[in-house]
């Protein structure tokens, strides 16, 4: 199947730092997706790349879809506390009968206040 | 509000018992999909289901099973032949099904799963 190769695994940063991580492919994808994972409970939405070069920002978080179409990242800035979580990437290729999402394996981000 | 709804939060179940997990929705999805999550290994696809009456395995189904007689729910069942069930099951639904383009899922906040 589809390989997500994201990294970095966990990262441990201190409040205020800002953070990068990304994901990456062999495979060419139509549709970039971002979650994050609160410690027990369910992965929530947060960016949805949809063209390749696509620059999108949410509050404090910022992703890119890679020119390559091959990779995304996803940037924190001014990281706080409540940021701490699982962020996972996710693709798939959009339209026709393609209807499951293939995920990374997730970044662990700790922040320390 | 939509959403969407597992539960129970918290099961233990002994070993050699069958044990079911309830997801429902109310967004009206056509497709549901059901994931495990272990520590480091990301999200893995149980089943899922494009529409009613109609499911397909995932990558790891055995010792799985489903069934989807309403569009609203999309109940898991964790049978005896799963050799390592204590995981996070999480449920998801999305509004593309067949022949209908996905624009990404809503998860529910999972189930943990204990077998004592």
């Amino acid at each position: 199947g589809q390989q997500l190769n994201q990294s970095p695994q966990s990262m441990f940063i201190q409040e205020g730092e800002d953070v990068s991580m990304n994901c990456t492919s062999s495979s060419i994808f139509n549709t970039w997706l971002w979650y994050k994972q609160d410690p027990g409970e369910g992965p929530v939405l947060l960016i949805a790349l949809y063209k390749a070069g696509e620059l999108t920002s949410n509050g404090r978080l910022t992703a890119q879809f890679g020119i390559t179409r091959k990779d995304s990242f996803l940037n924190i800035s001014a990281s706080i506390p409540s940021d701490v979580g699982i962020y996972f990437c996710a693709t798939m290729n959009s339209g026709g009968s393609n209807y499951k999402l293939t995920f990374g394996k997730g970044t662990l981000l700790t922040v320390n206040p | 509000d939509g959403g969407i709804t597992q539960s129970p939060k918290y099961l233990f179940r002994k070993e050699g018992q069958n044990v079911t997990l309830s997801c429902e929705q109310n967004l009206n999805h056509d497709a549901m999909y059901w994931y495990r999550q272990d520590p480091g290994q990301g999200l893995r696809l149980i089943y899922y289901s494009q529409i009613v009456n109609d499911f397909q395995k995932g990558d790891i189904a055995e010792g799985y099973s489903v069934s989807r007689e309403k569009k609203e729910s999309f109940p898991l069942t964790v049978t005896s032949a799963q050799k390592n069930p204590t995981a996070f099951y999480l449920c998801a639904s999305s509004i593309g099904g067949r022949g209908r383009e996905v624009r990404g899922y809503t998860f529910g906040s999972g189930t943990r799963l204990t077998v004592v």
